[in-house]
């Protein structure tokens, strides 16, 4: 039972524009975001997170979006560039904290075009 | 900041087998995560410490899977009599107080 789905595992982008990708959950107890980018033959890299008091977090060119109504959070990358072609996990936890286990997604495949 | 270690970085054994995993953590980090990671999956938390407490364990964790960190440094996860079924990468992730967990780059086990 996935209980953080990620329901596009590939999506290609050309250089410049906007990358959307999108997470949904179905554990109400979710209470704290992350997203991370997993390079070939590297471990996953910590992006972005977004507590469930906010709706919305931006670091640069990155921006998380949470709709806890809906139960959807978003990562947008604008503008992408080819360095951001990774695979991108979308990760939750029931203890407002990073620092707690976490549940993953299966993760999403970006490819920037140049 | 050298980051989270993995030892060996790809490990083959015979079913049957014993096989021993290290995980050298960021040094100020107080807790250490262990996930598995199989093709098309994302990771799945096994176990995790906080110093040298072991707090959780998921129910993935079968008895033939022990972990250990003596010492409130590095950790170590056996995995006795493999099976084919734990063919995957294993990830060690490690953070301080509030901050998001940094992994290491894995260790791939391949069952023959």
């Amino acid at each position: 039972d996935q209980q953080v789905k990620q329901n596009s595992p590939s999506l290609s982008v050309q250089e410049g524009r906007i990358s959307i990708l999108n997470c949904d959950y179905t554990n109400s107890m979710f209470d704290y975001f992350l997203w991370y980018k997993k390079y070939p033959a590297e471990g996953p890299t910590f992006l972005i997170s977004i507590s469930s008091i906010k709706d919305k977090n931006e670091d640069g060119r990155f921006t998380v979006f949470l709709n806890k109504s809906a139960k959807h959070l978003s990562l947008h990358i604008v503008p992408s560039q080819p360095g951001d072609s990774a695979v991108y996990f979308c990760a939750a936890s029931d203890r407002n904290s990073g620092n707690t286990p976490l549940v993953f997604g299966k993760g999403t495949r970006l490819s920037v075009i140049a | 900041d050298t980051g989270v270690s993995q030892n060996p970085r790809h490990k083959i054994t015979k079913r049957g087998q014993n096989v021993t995993f290290r995980c050298d953590p960021i040094s100020e980090h107080n807790r250490l995560y262990w996930y598995r990671q199989t093709l098309g999956q994302g990771p799945e938390f096994l176990t995790y410490f906080q110093n040298e407490a072991q707090l959780e364990k998921s129910r993935l964790l079968s008895d033939r899977f022990s972990a250990e960190r003596p010492k409130g440094s590095f950790s170590t996860l056996e995995i006795q009599r493999t099976e084919q079924g734990d063919s995957a990468m294993y990830l060690c992730a490690s953070s301080f107080r509030n901050q998001p967990q940094h992994f290491g780059d894995g260790t791939r086990l391949s069952i023959l």
